[in-house]
Order: C-alpha cells, then sequence, then structure tokens
C-alpha cells in the first residue's frame, strides 16, 4: 500500500532535549516535506526536500533540521526542543515538483508537546 | 507573499443544507487551488483540485479569477461530510500555501 509513515505519533518531552521525528514514504517520491499545524494557522512548511541531499528552508525554518540521505526518508530533528514547538506535525511527499497533476500524500501526523 | 484566506473557523449547518466554505487567495501568476480535508483522527488528504473540475464526495469548487476565489460547495450536507476543510495553493515548485482551515459540523 502506497503511504507515508511518520513515527512516533506521540511524544511528550521536555525542554532541550534532542528529538528525532522520521518520515518514510514508500512511492519513490523526488519531494518531501514537513508542515506543522497550529489553530488558526493552518499547516505551515518547515523544510522541504527536492530529492537526496537537497534540502532547503520552508517558511518556519528555525529550531529544526532535515537530511535526506535516502529517497525514502526524511527525518525531522529538534536539536533543543522549546515548548512553542509544541505542535501537530505532518511529512507529505509526492513526485516531481512542478507538474499540476502531482499530489502530495501526507503523513498520519506527529502530536509533540515540548513541556 | 501569496496568501489564502479562509474566512470563517467553523460552519456549522444541518444535514440536507446547502454547503459553502470560503477560500479567497492572493497570487500573482496563475493559481493552482486545491482543497485537502482531514476527517477526525485521519490524515490530511485531498479532495479535489481546480484544473481537474471534478465533483468528489458531492463537492465541487469553482476558481473565480475575478473574484479570486475558490469557494468549496455541496448542495446537501451529510453527516459524514464534518471534517476540517483547508483550501491550499500551489507556489513554486510543490510548496503548498495553505489557509487557517474551516471547520464543518454537520447536524442531524
Amino acid at each position: 500500500e502506497a503511504q507515508v509513515t511518520q513515527n512516533p505519533r506521540y511524544l511528550i518531552t521536555v525542554t532541550g532535549k534532542k528529538l528525532t521525528v522520521t518520515c518514510s514514504q514508500n512511492m519513490n517520491h523526488e519531494y518531501m516535506s514537513w508542515y506543522r499545524q497550529d489553530p488558526g494557522l493552518g499547516l505551515r512548511q518547515i523544510y522541504y526536500s527536492m530529492n537526496v541531499e537537497v534540502t532547503d528552508k520552508g517558511d518556519v525554518p528555525e529550531g529544526y533540521k532535515v537530511s535526506r540521505k535516502e529517497k525514502r526518508n526524511f527525518p525531522l530533528i529538534l536539536e533543543s526542543p522549546s515548548p512553542n514547538q509544541t505542535s501537530l506535525y505532518f511529512c507529505a511527499s509526492s513526485n516531481l515538483a512542478g507538474r499540476s497533476t502531482d499530489t502530495q500524500y501526507f503523513g498520519p501526523g506527529t502530536r509533540l508537546t515540548v513541556l | 507573499a501569496q496568501r489564502v484566506t479562509q474566512p470563517e473557523k467553523l460552519l456549522s449547518v444541518f444535514k440536507g443544507a446547502p454547503v459553502e466554505l470560503k477560500c479567497n487567495y492572493s497570487y500573482s501568476g496563475s493559481p493552482e487551488l486545491f482543497w485537502y480535508v482531514q476527517y477526525s483522527r485521519q490524515r490530511l488528504q485531498l479532495l479535489l483540485r481546480h484544473i481537474s473540475r471534478e465533483s468528489i464526495k458531492g463537492f465541487t469548487a469553482d476558481l473565480n479569477k475575478g473574484e479570486t476565489s475558490f469557494h468549496l460547495k455541496k448542495p446537501f450536507a451529510q453527516e459524514e461530510d464534518s471534517a476540517m476543510y483547508y483550501c491550499a495553493l500551489r507556489e513554486y515548485g510543490n510548496k503548498l500555501v495553505f489557509g487557517a482551515g474551516t471547520i464543518l459540523r454537520v447536524k442531524s
């Protein structure tokens, strides 16, 4: 089954404790992206990747890092989490950027709470 | 900057009533617009896109360039339509810019 998976689905942590949220897709998509969803703000893009070893900042990259060592994986890293990073995080993937028929497939979401 | 505005945080209608979820955008080029839906405890999924001019689950949306709008409509709401709806605009590449979302509640 074609899908995007994220782990963990729920995470409660404390300020400053490094964490990684994994994202994996099995559709051989080139494009992958991370969003955070906050009430009243919708989804905002954190980082995206056009292909292996090609990553770039989205609209709200501060406090986050990503890597794309393999095509299928796109982990989101919070080196020193802070309470303002408490949010619902979504990973998404799609085929080559720019084709109007591309559909972005979203993962199930990771609810992160930073105390 | 490109923007997507969904003016209603919550829209509550009775079953069988018409539904219109509003979406307005600002974009300097030729826009590509989408509606995404998120049912309770489920992931975000594409509902429809303007370029396909399709009807999905009874929903339609017409791009009105003059009014810069892409409102989502359904003539008769059903309880299973209750969800969060996001309007989104494709910016450069595959980047999507989302509106703040509208919760649709269909009451029986």
